[in-house]
């Protein structure tokens, strides 16, 4: 079993529609990262969360630290949001240790 | 600052070549990883490096492979006698150690050995 899994691994939408990404962890962590990737492998960091939960734009994250459980969602998703969405926890006993990736969750989103 | 950069962007080459890659991280890092990436994959660690020491190297990183980060700014990863499994994308990533701050990604060399 990894260490950390995603779900979906593939999600499709209409645009419009409010998208959630799942990732839970089984190891004890420093934080948690989200991640989204394009076509190219350009990754970009989207989140870094140690607890409750952040907002950037359209895009919300939370964590339940207890449960070993985060979400993202996406509100009124758009084409452009079309990408592989990874979840990644840090191990480390502070921010900046090395990360352990989850598969990835392939999100495509229609017009 | 441009971000992270890796040089270069895509590298075909054949099978028992060397190959080496290169990172230019933010400047004010001092943390400085390697993670690769295969198809369908999320990425793993490879190794990563405080200022100029390497503290710690993944079981994936064989003999063949080398990372240094001399003076601890760039760092190159070298592979040796280049193997088909060895074709993924090599990312690296910089950060600042206790900031609080997180990773900053390259966007990858894509390795293909044929």
């Amino acid at each position: 079993k990894n260490e950390v899994e995603q779900s979906p691994q593939n999600l499709t939408a209409q645009e419009g529609e409010f998208i959630t990404i799942n990732c839970s962890y089984s190891v004890g962590i420093s934080a948690l990262h989200w991640l989204q990737q394009h076509p190219g492998g350009g990754i970009v960091s989207l989140f870094m969360l140690s607890s409750g939960k952040k907002k950037h734009g359209r895009l919300i994250a939370t964590i339940n630290i207890q449960e070993k459980h985060s979400s993202l969602h996406i509100t009124a998703s758009h084409p452009r949001d079309s990408a592989v969405y990874i979840c990644a926890v840090g191990r480390g006993v502070a921010s900046g240790s090395r990360l352990t990736f989850g598969e990835g969750t392939q999100l495509t989103v229609n017009p | 600052d441009t971000g992270v950069s890796q040089d270069p962007r895509h590298k075909i080459t054949k099978r028992g070549q060397n190959v080496t890659f290169r990172c230019d991280p933010i400047s004010e890092h001092n943390r400085l990883y390697w993670y690769r990436q295969t198809l369908g994959q999320g990425p793993e660690f490879l190794t990563y490096f405080q200022n100029e020491a390497q503290l710690e190297k993944s079981r994936l990183l064989s003999d063949r492979f080398s990372a240094e980060r001399p003076k601890g700014s760039f760092s190159t990863l070298e592979i040796q006698r280049t193997e088909q499994g060895d074709s993924a994308m090599y990312l690296c990533a910089s950060s600042f150690w206790g900031s609080g701050y997180g990773y900053t990604f390259g966007s990858g060399t894509r390795l293909t050995v044929v």
